[in-house]
């Protein structure tokens, strides 16, 4: 079963910093392009950033650039989101999503066909 | 930056009935226009991708079209499982990929 599994949320001060983790199962994840994407209380999806399946190509929204790091270990099928300078409007549910595979015709749709069930981020003094 | 501006931002309709959900995009974005659907306290879904592809294991009363700015995502004979949010999501000229405000769809 094709499978994502986020850990690594919780309470964390304004300033603070913390590692979220997916962990993968079920499918050659050094194949297939990663995202983060947030959701903050009662909030639409906002995408966060976006790693390429050899970790070449790597794009972040501008809410969140120069403050949070993507990374991929694809010998240990993870991909991980470092958060440092945490605020407020960080808050948010954090999911982790599969793209296409790096030999898919759609790679260019950014698509995002299979997700976590979310890891909870708090920011709060 | 590309928006994505959807309509309605909610609806309701009764099981059965057939729904249509608008996307718009600020500039040209050609195909590049996914679909999701996200039930309460869920993950997101992936529905439709590059406009009009039915994504494997998606019933059939989905379908996506549109071109350019844009596009429509329509829902025939619904079912219980679909009163849900969602959301349209462009990724011409990424980055950045940008996600419409949602659609959210309410039994009557």
């Amino acid at each position: 079963e094709v499978q994502l599994v986020e850990s690594g949320g919780g309470l964390v001060q304004p300033g603070g910093s913390l590692r979220l983790s997916c962990a993968a199962s079920g499918f050659t994840f050094s194949n297939y392009e990663m995202y983060w994407v947030r959701q903050a209380p009662g909030k639409g999806l906002e995408w966060v950033s976006y790693t390429s399946s050899g970790g070449s190509s790597i794009y972040y929204a501008d809410s969140v650039k120069g403050r949070f790091t993507i990374s991929r270990d694809n010998a240990k099928n993870s991909l991980y989101l470092q958060m440092n300078s945490l605020r407020a409007e960080d808050t948010a549910v954090y999911f982790c999503a599969r793209g296409s595979s790096s030999s898919s015709i759609f790679r260019y749709y950014y698509l995002m066909d299979v997700w976590g069930q979310g890891t909870t981020l708090t920011v709060s003094s | 930056d590309i928006q994505m501006t959807q309509s309605p931002s909610s609806l309701s309709a009764s099981v059965g009935d057939s729904v249509t959900i608008s996307c718009r995009a600020s500039q040209d974005i050609s195909y590049y226009l996914n679909w999701y659907r996200q039930k309460p306290g869920k993950a997101p879904q992936l529905l439709i991708y590059a406009g009009s592809r039915l994504q494997s294991g998606v019933p059939s009363r989905f379908s996506g079209s549109g071109s350019g700015t844009d596009f429509t995502l329509t829902i025939s004979s619904l079912q219980p499982d679909d009163f849900a949010t969602y959301y349209c999501q462009q990724s011409y000229n990424t980055p950045p990929i940008t996600f419409g405000q949602g659609t959210r769809l309410e039994i009557k």
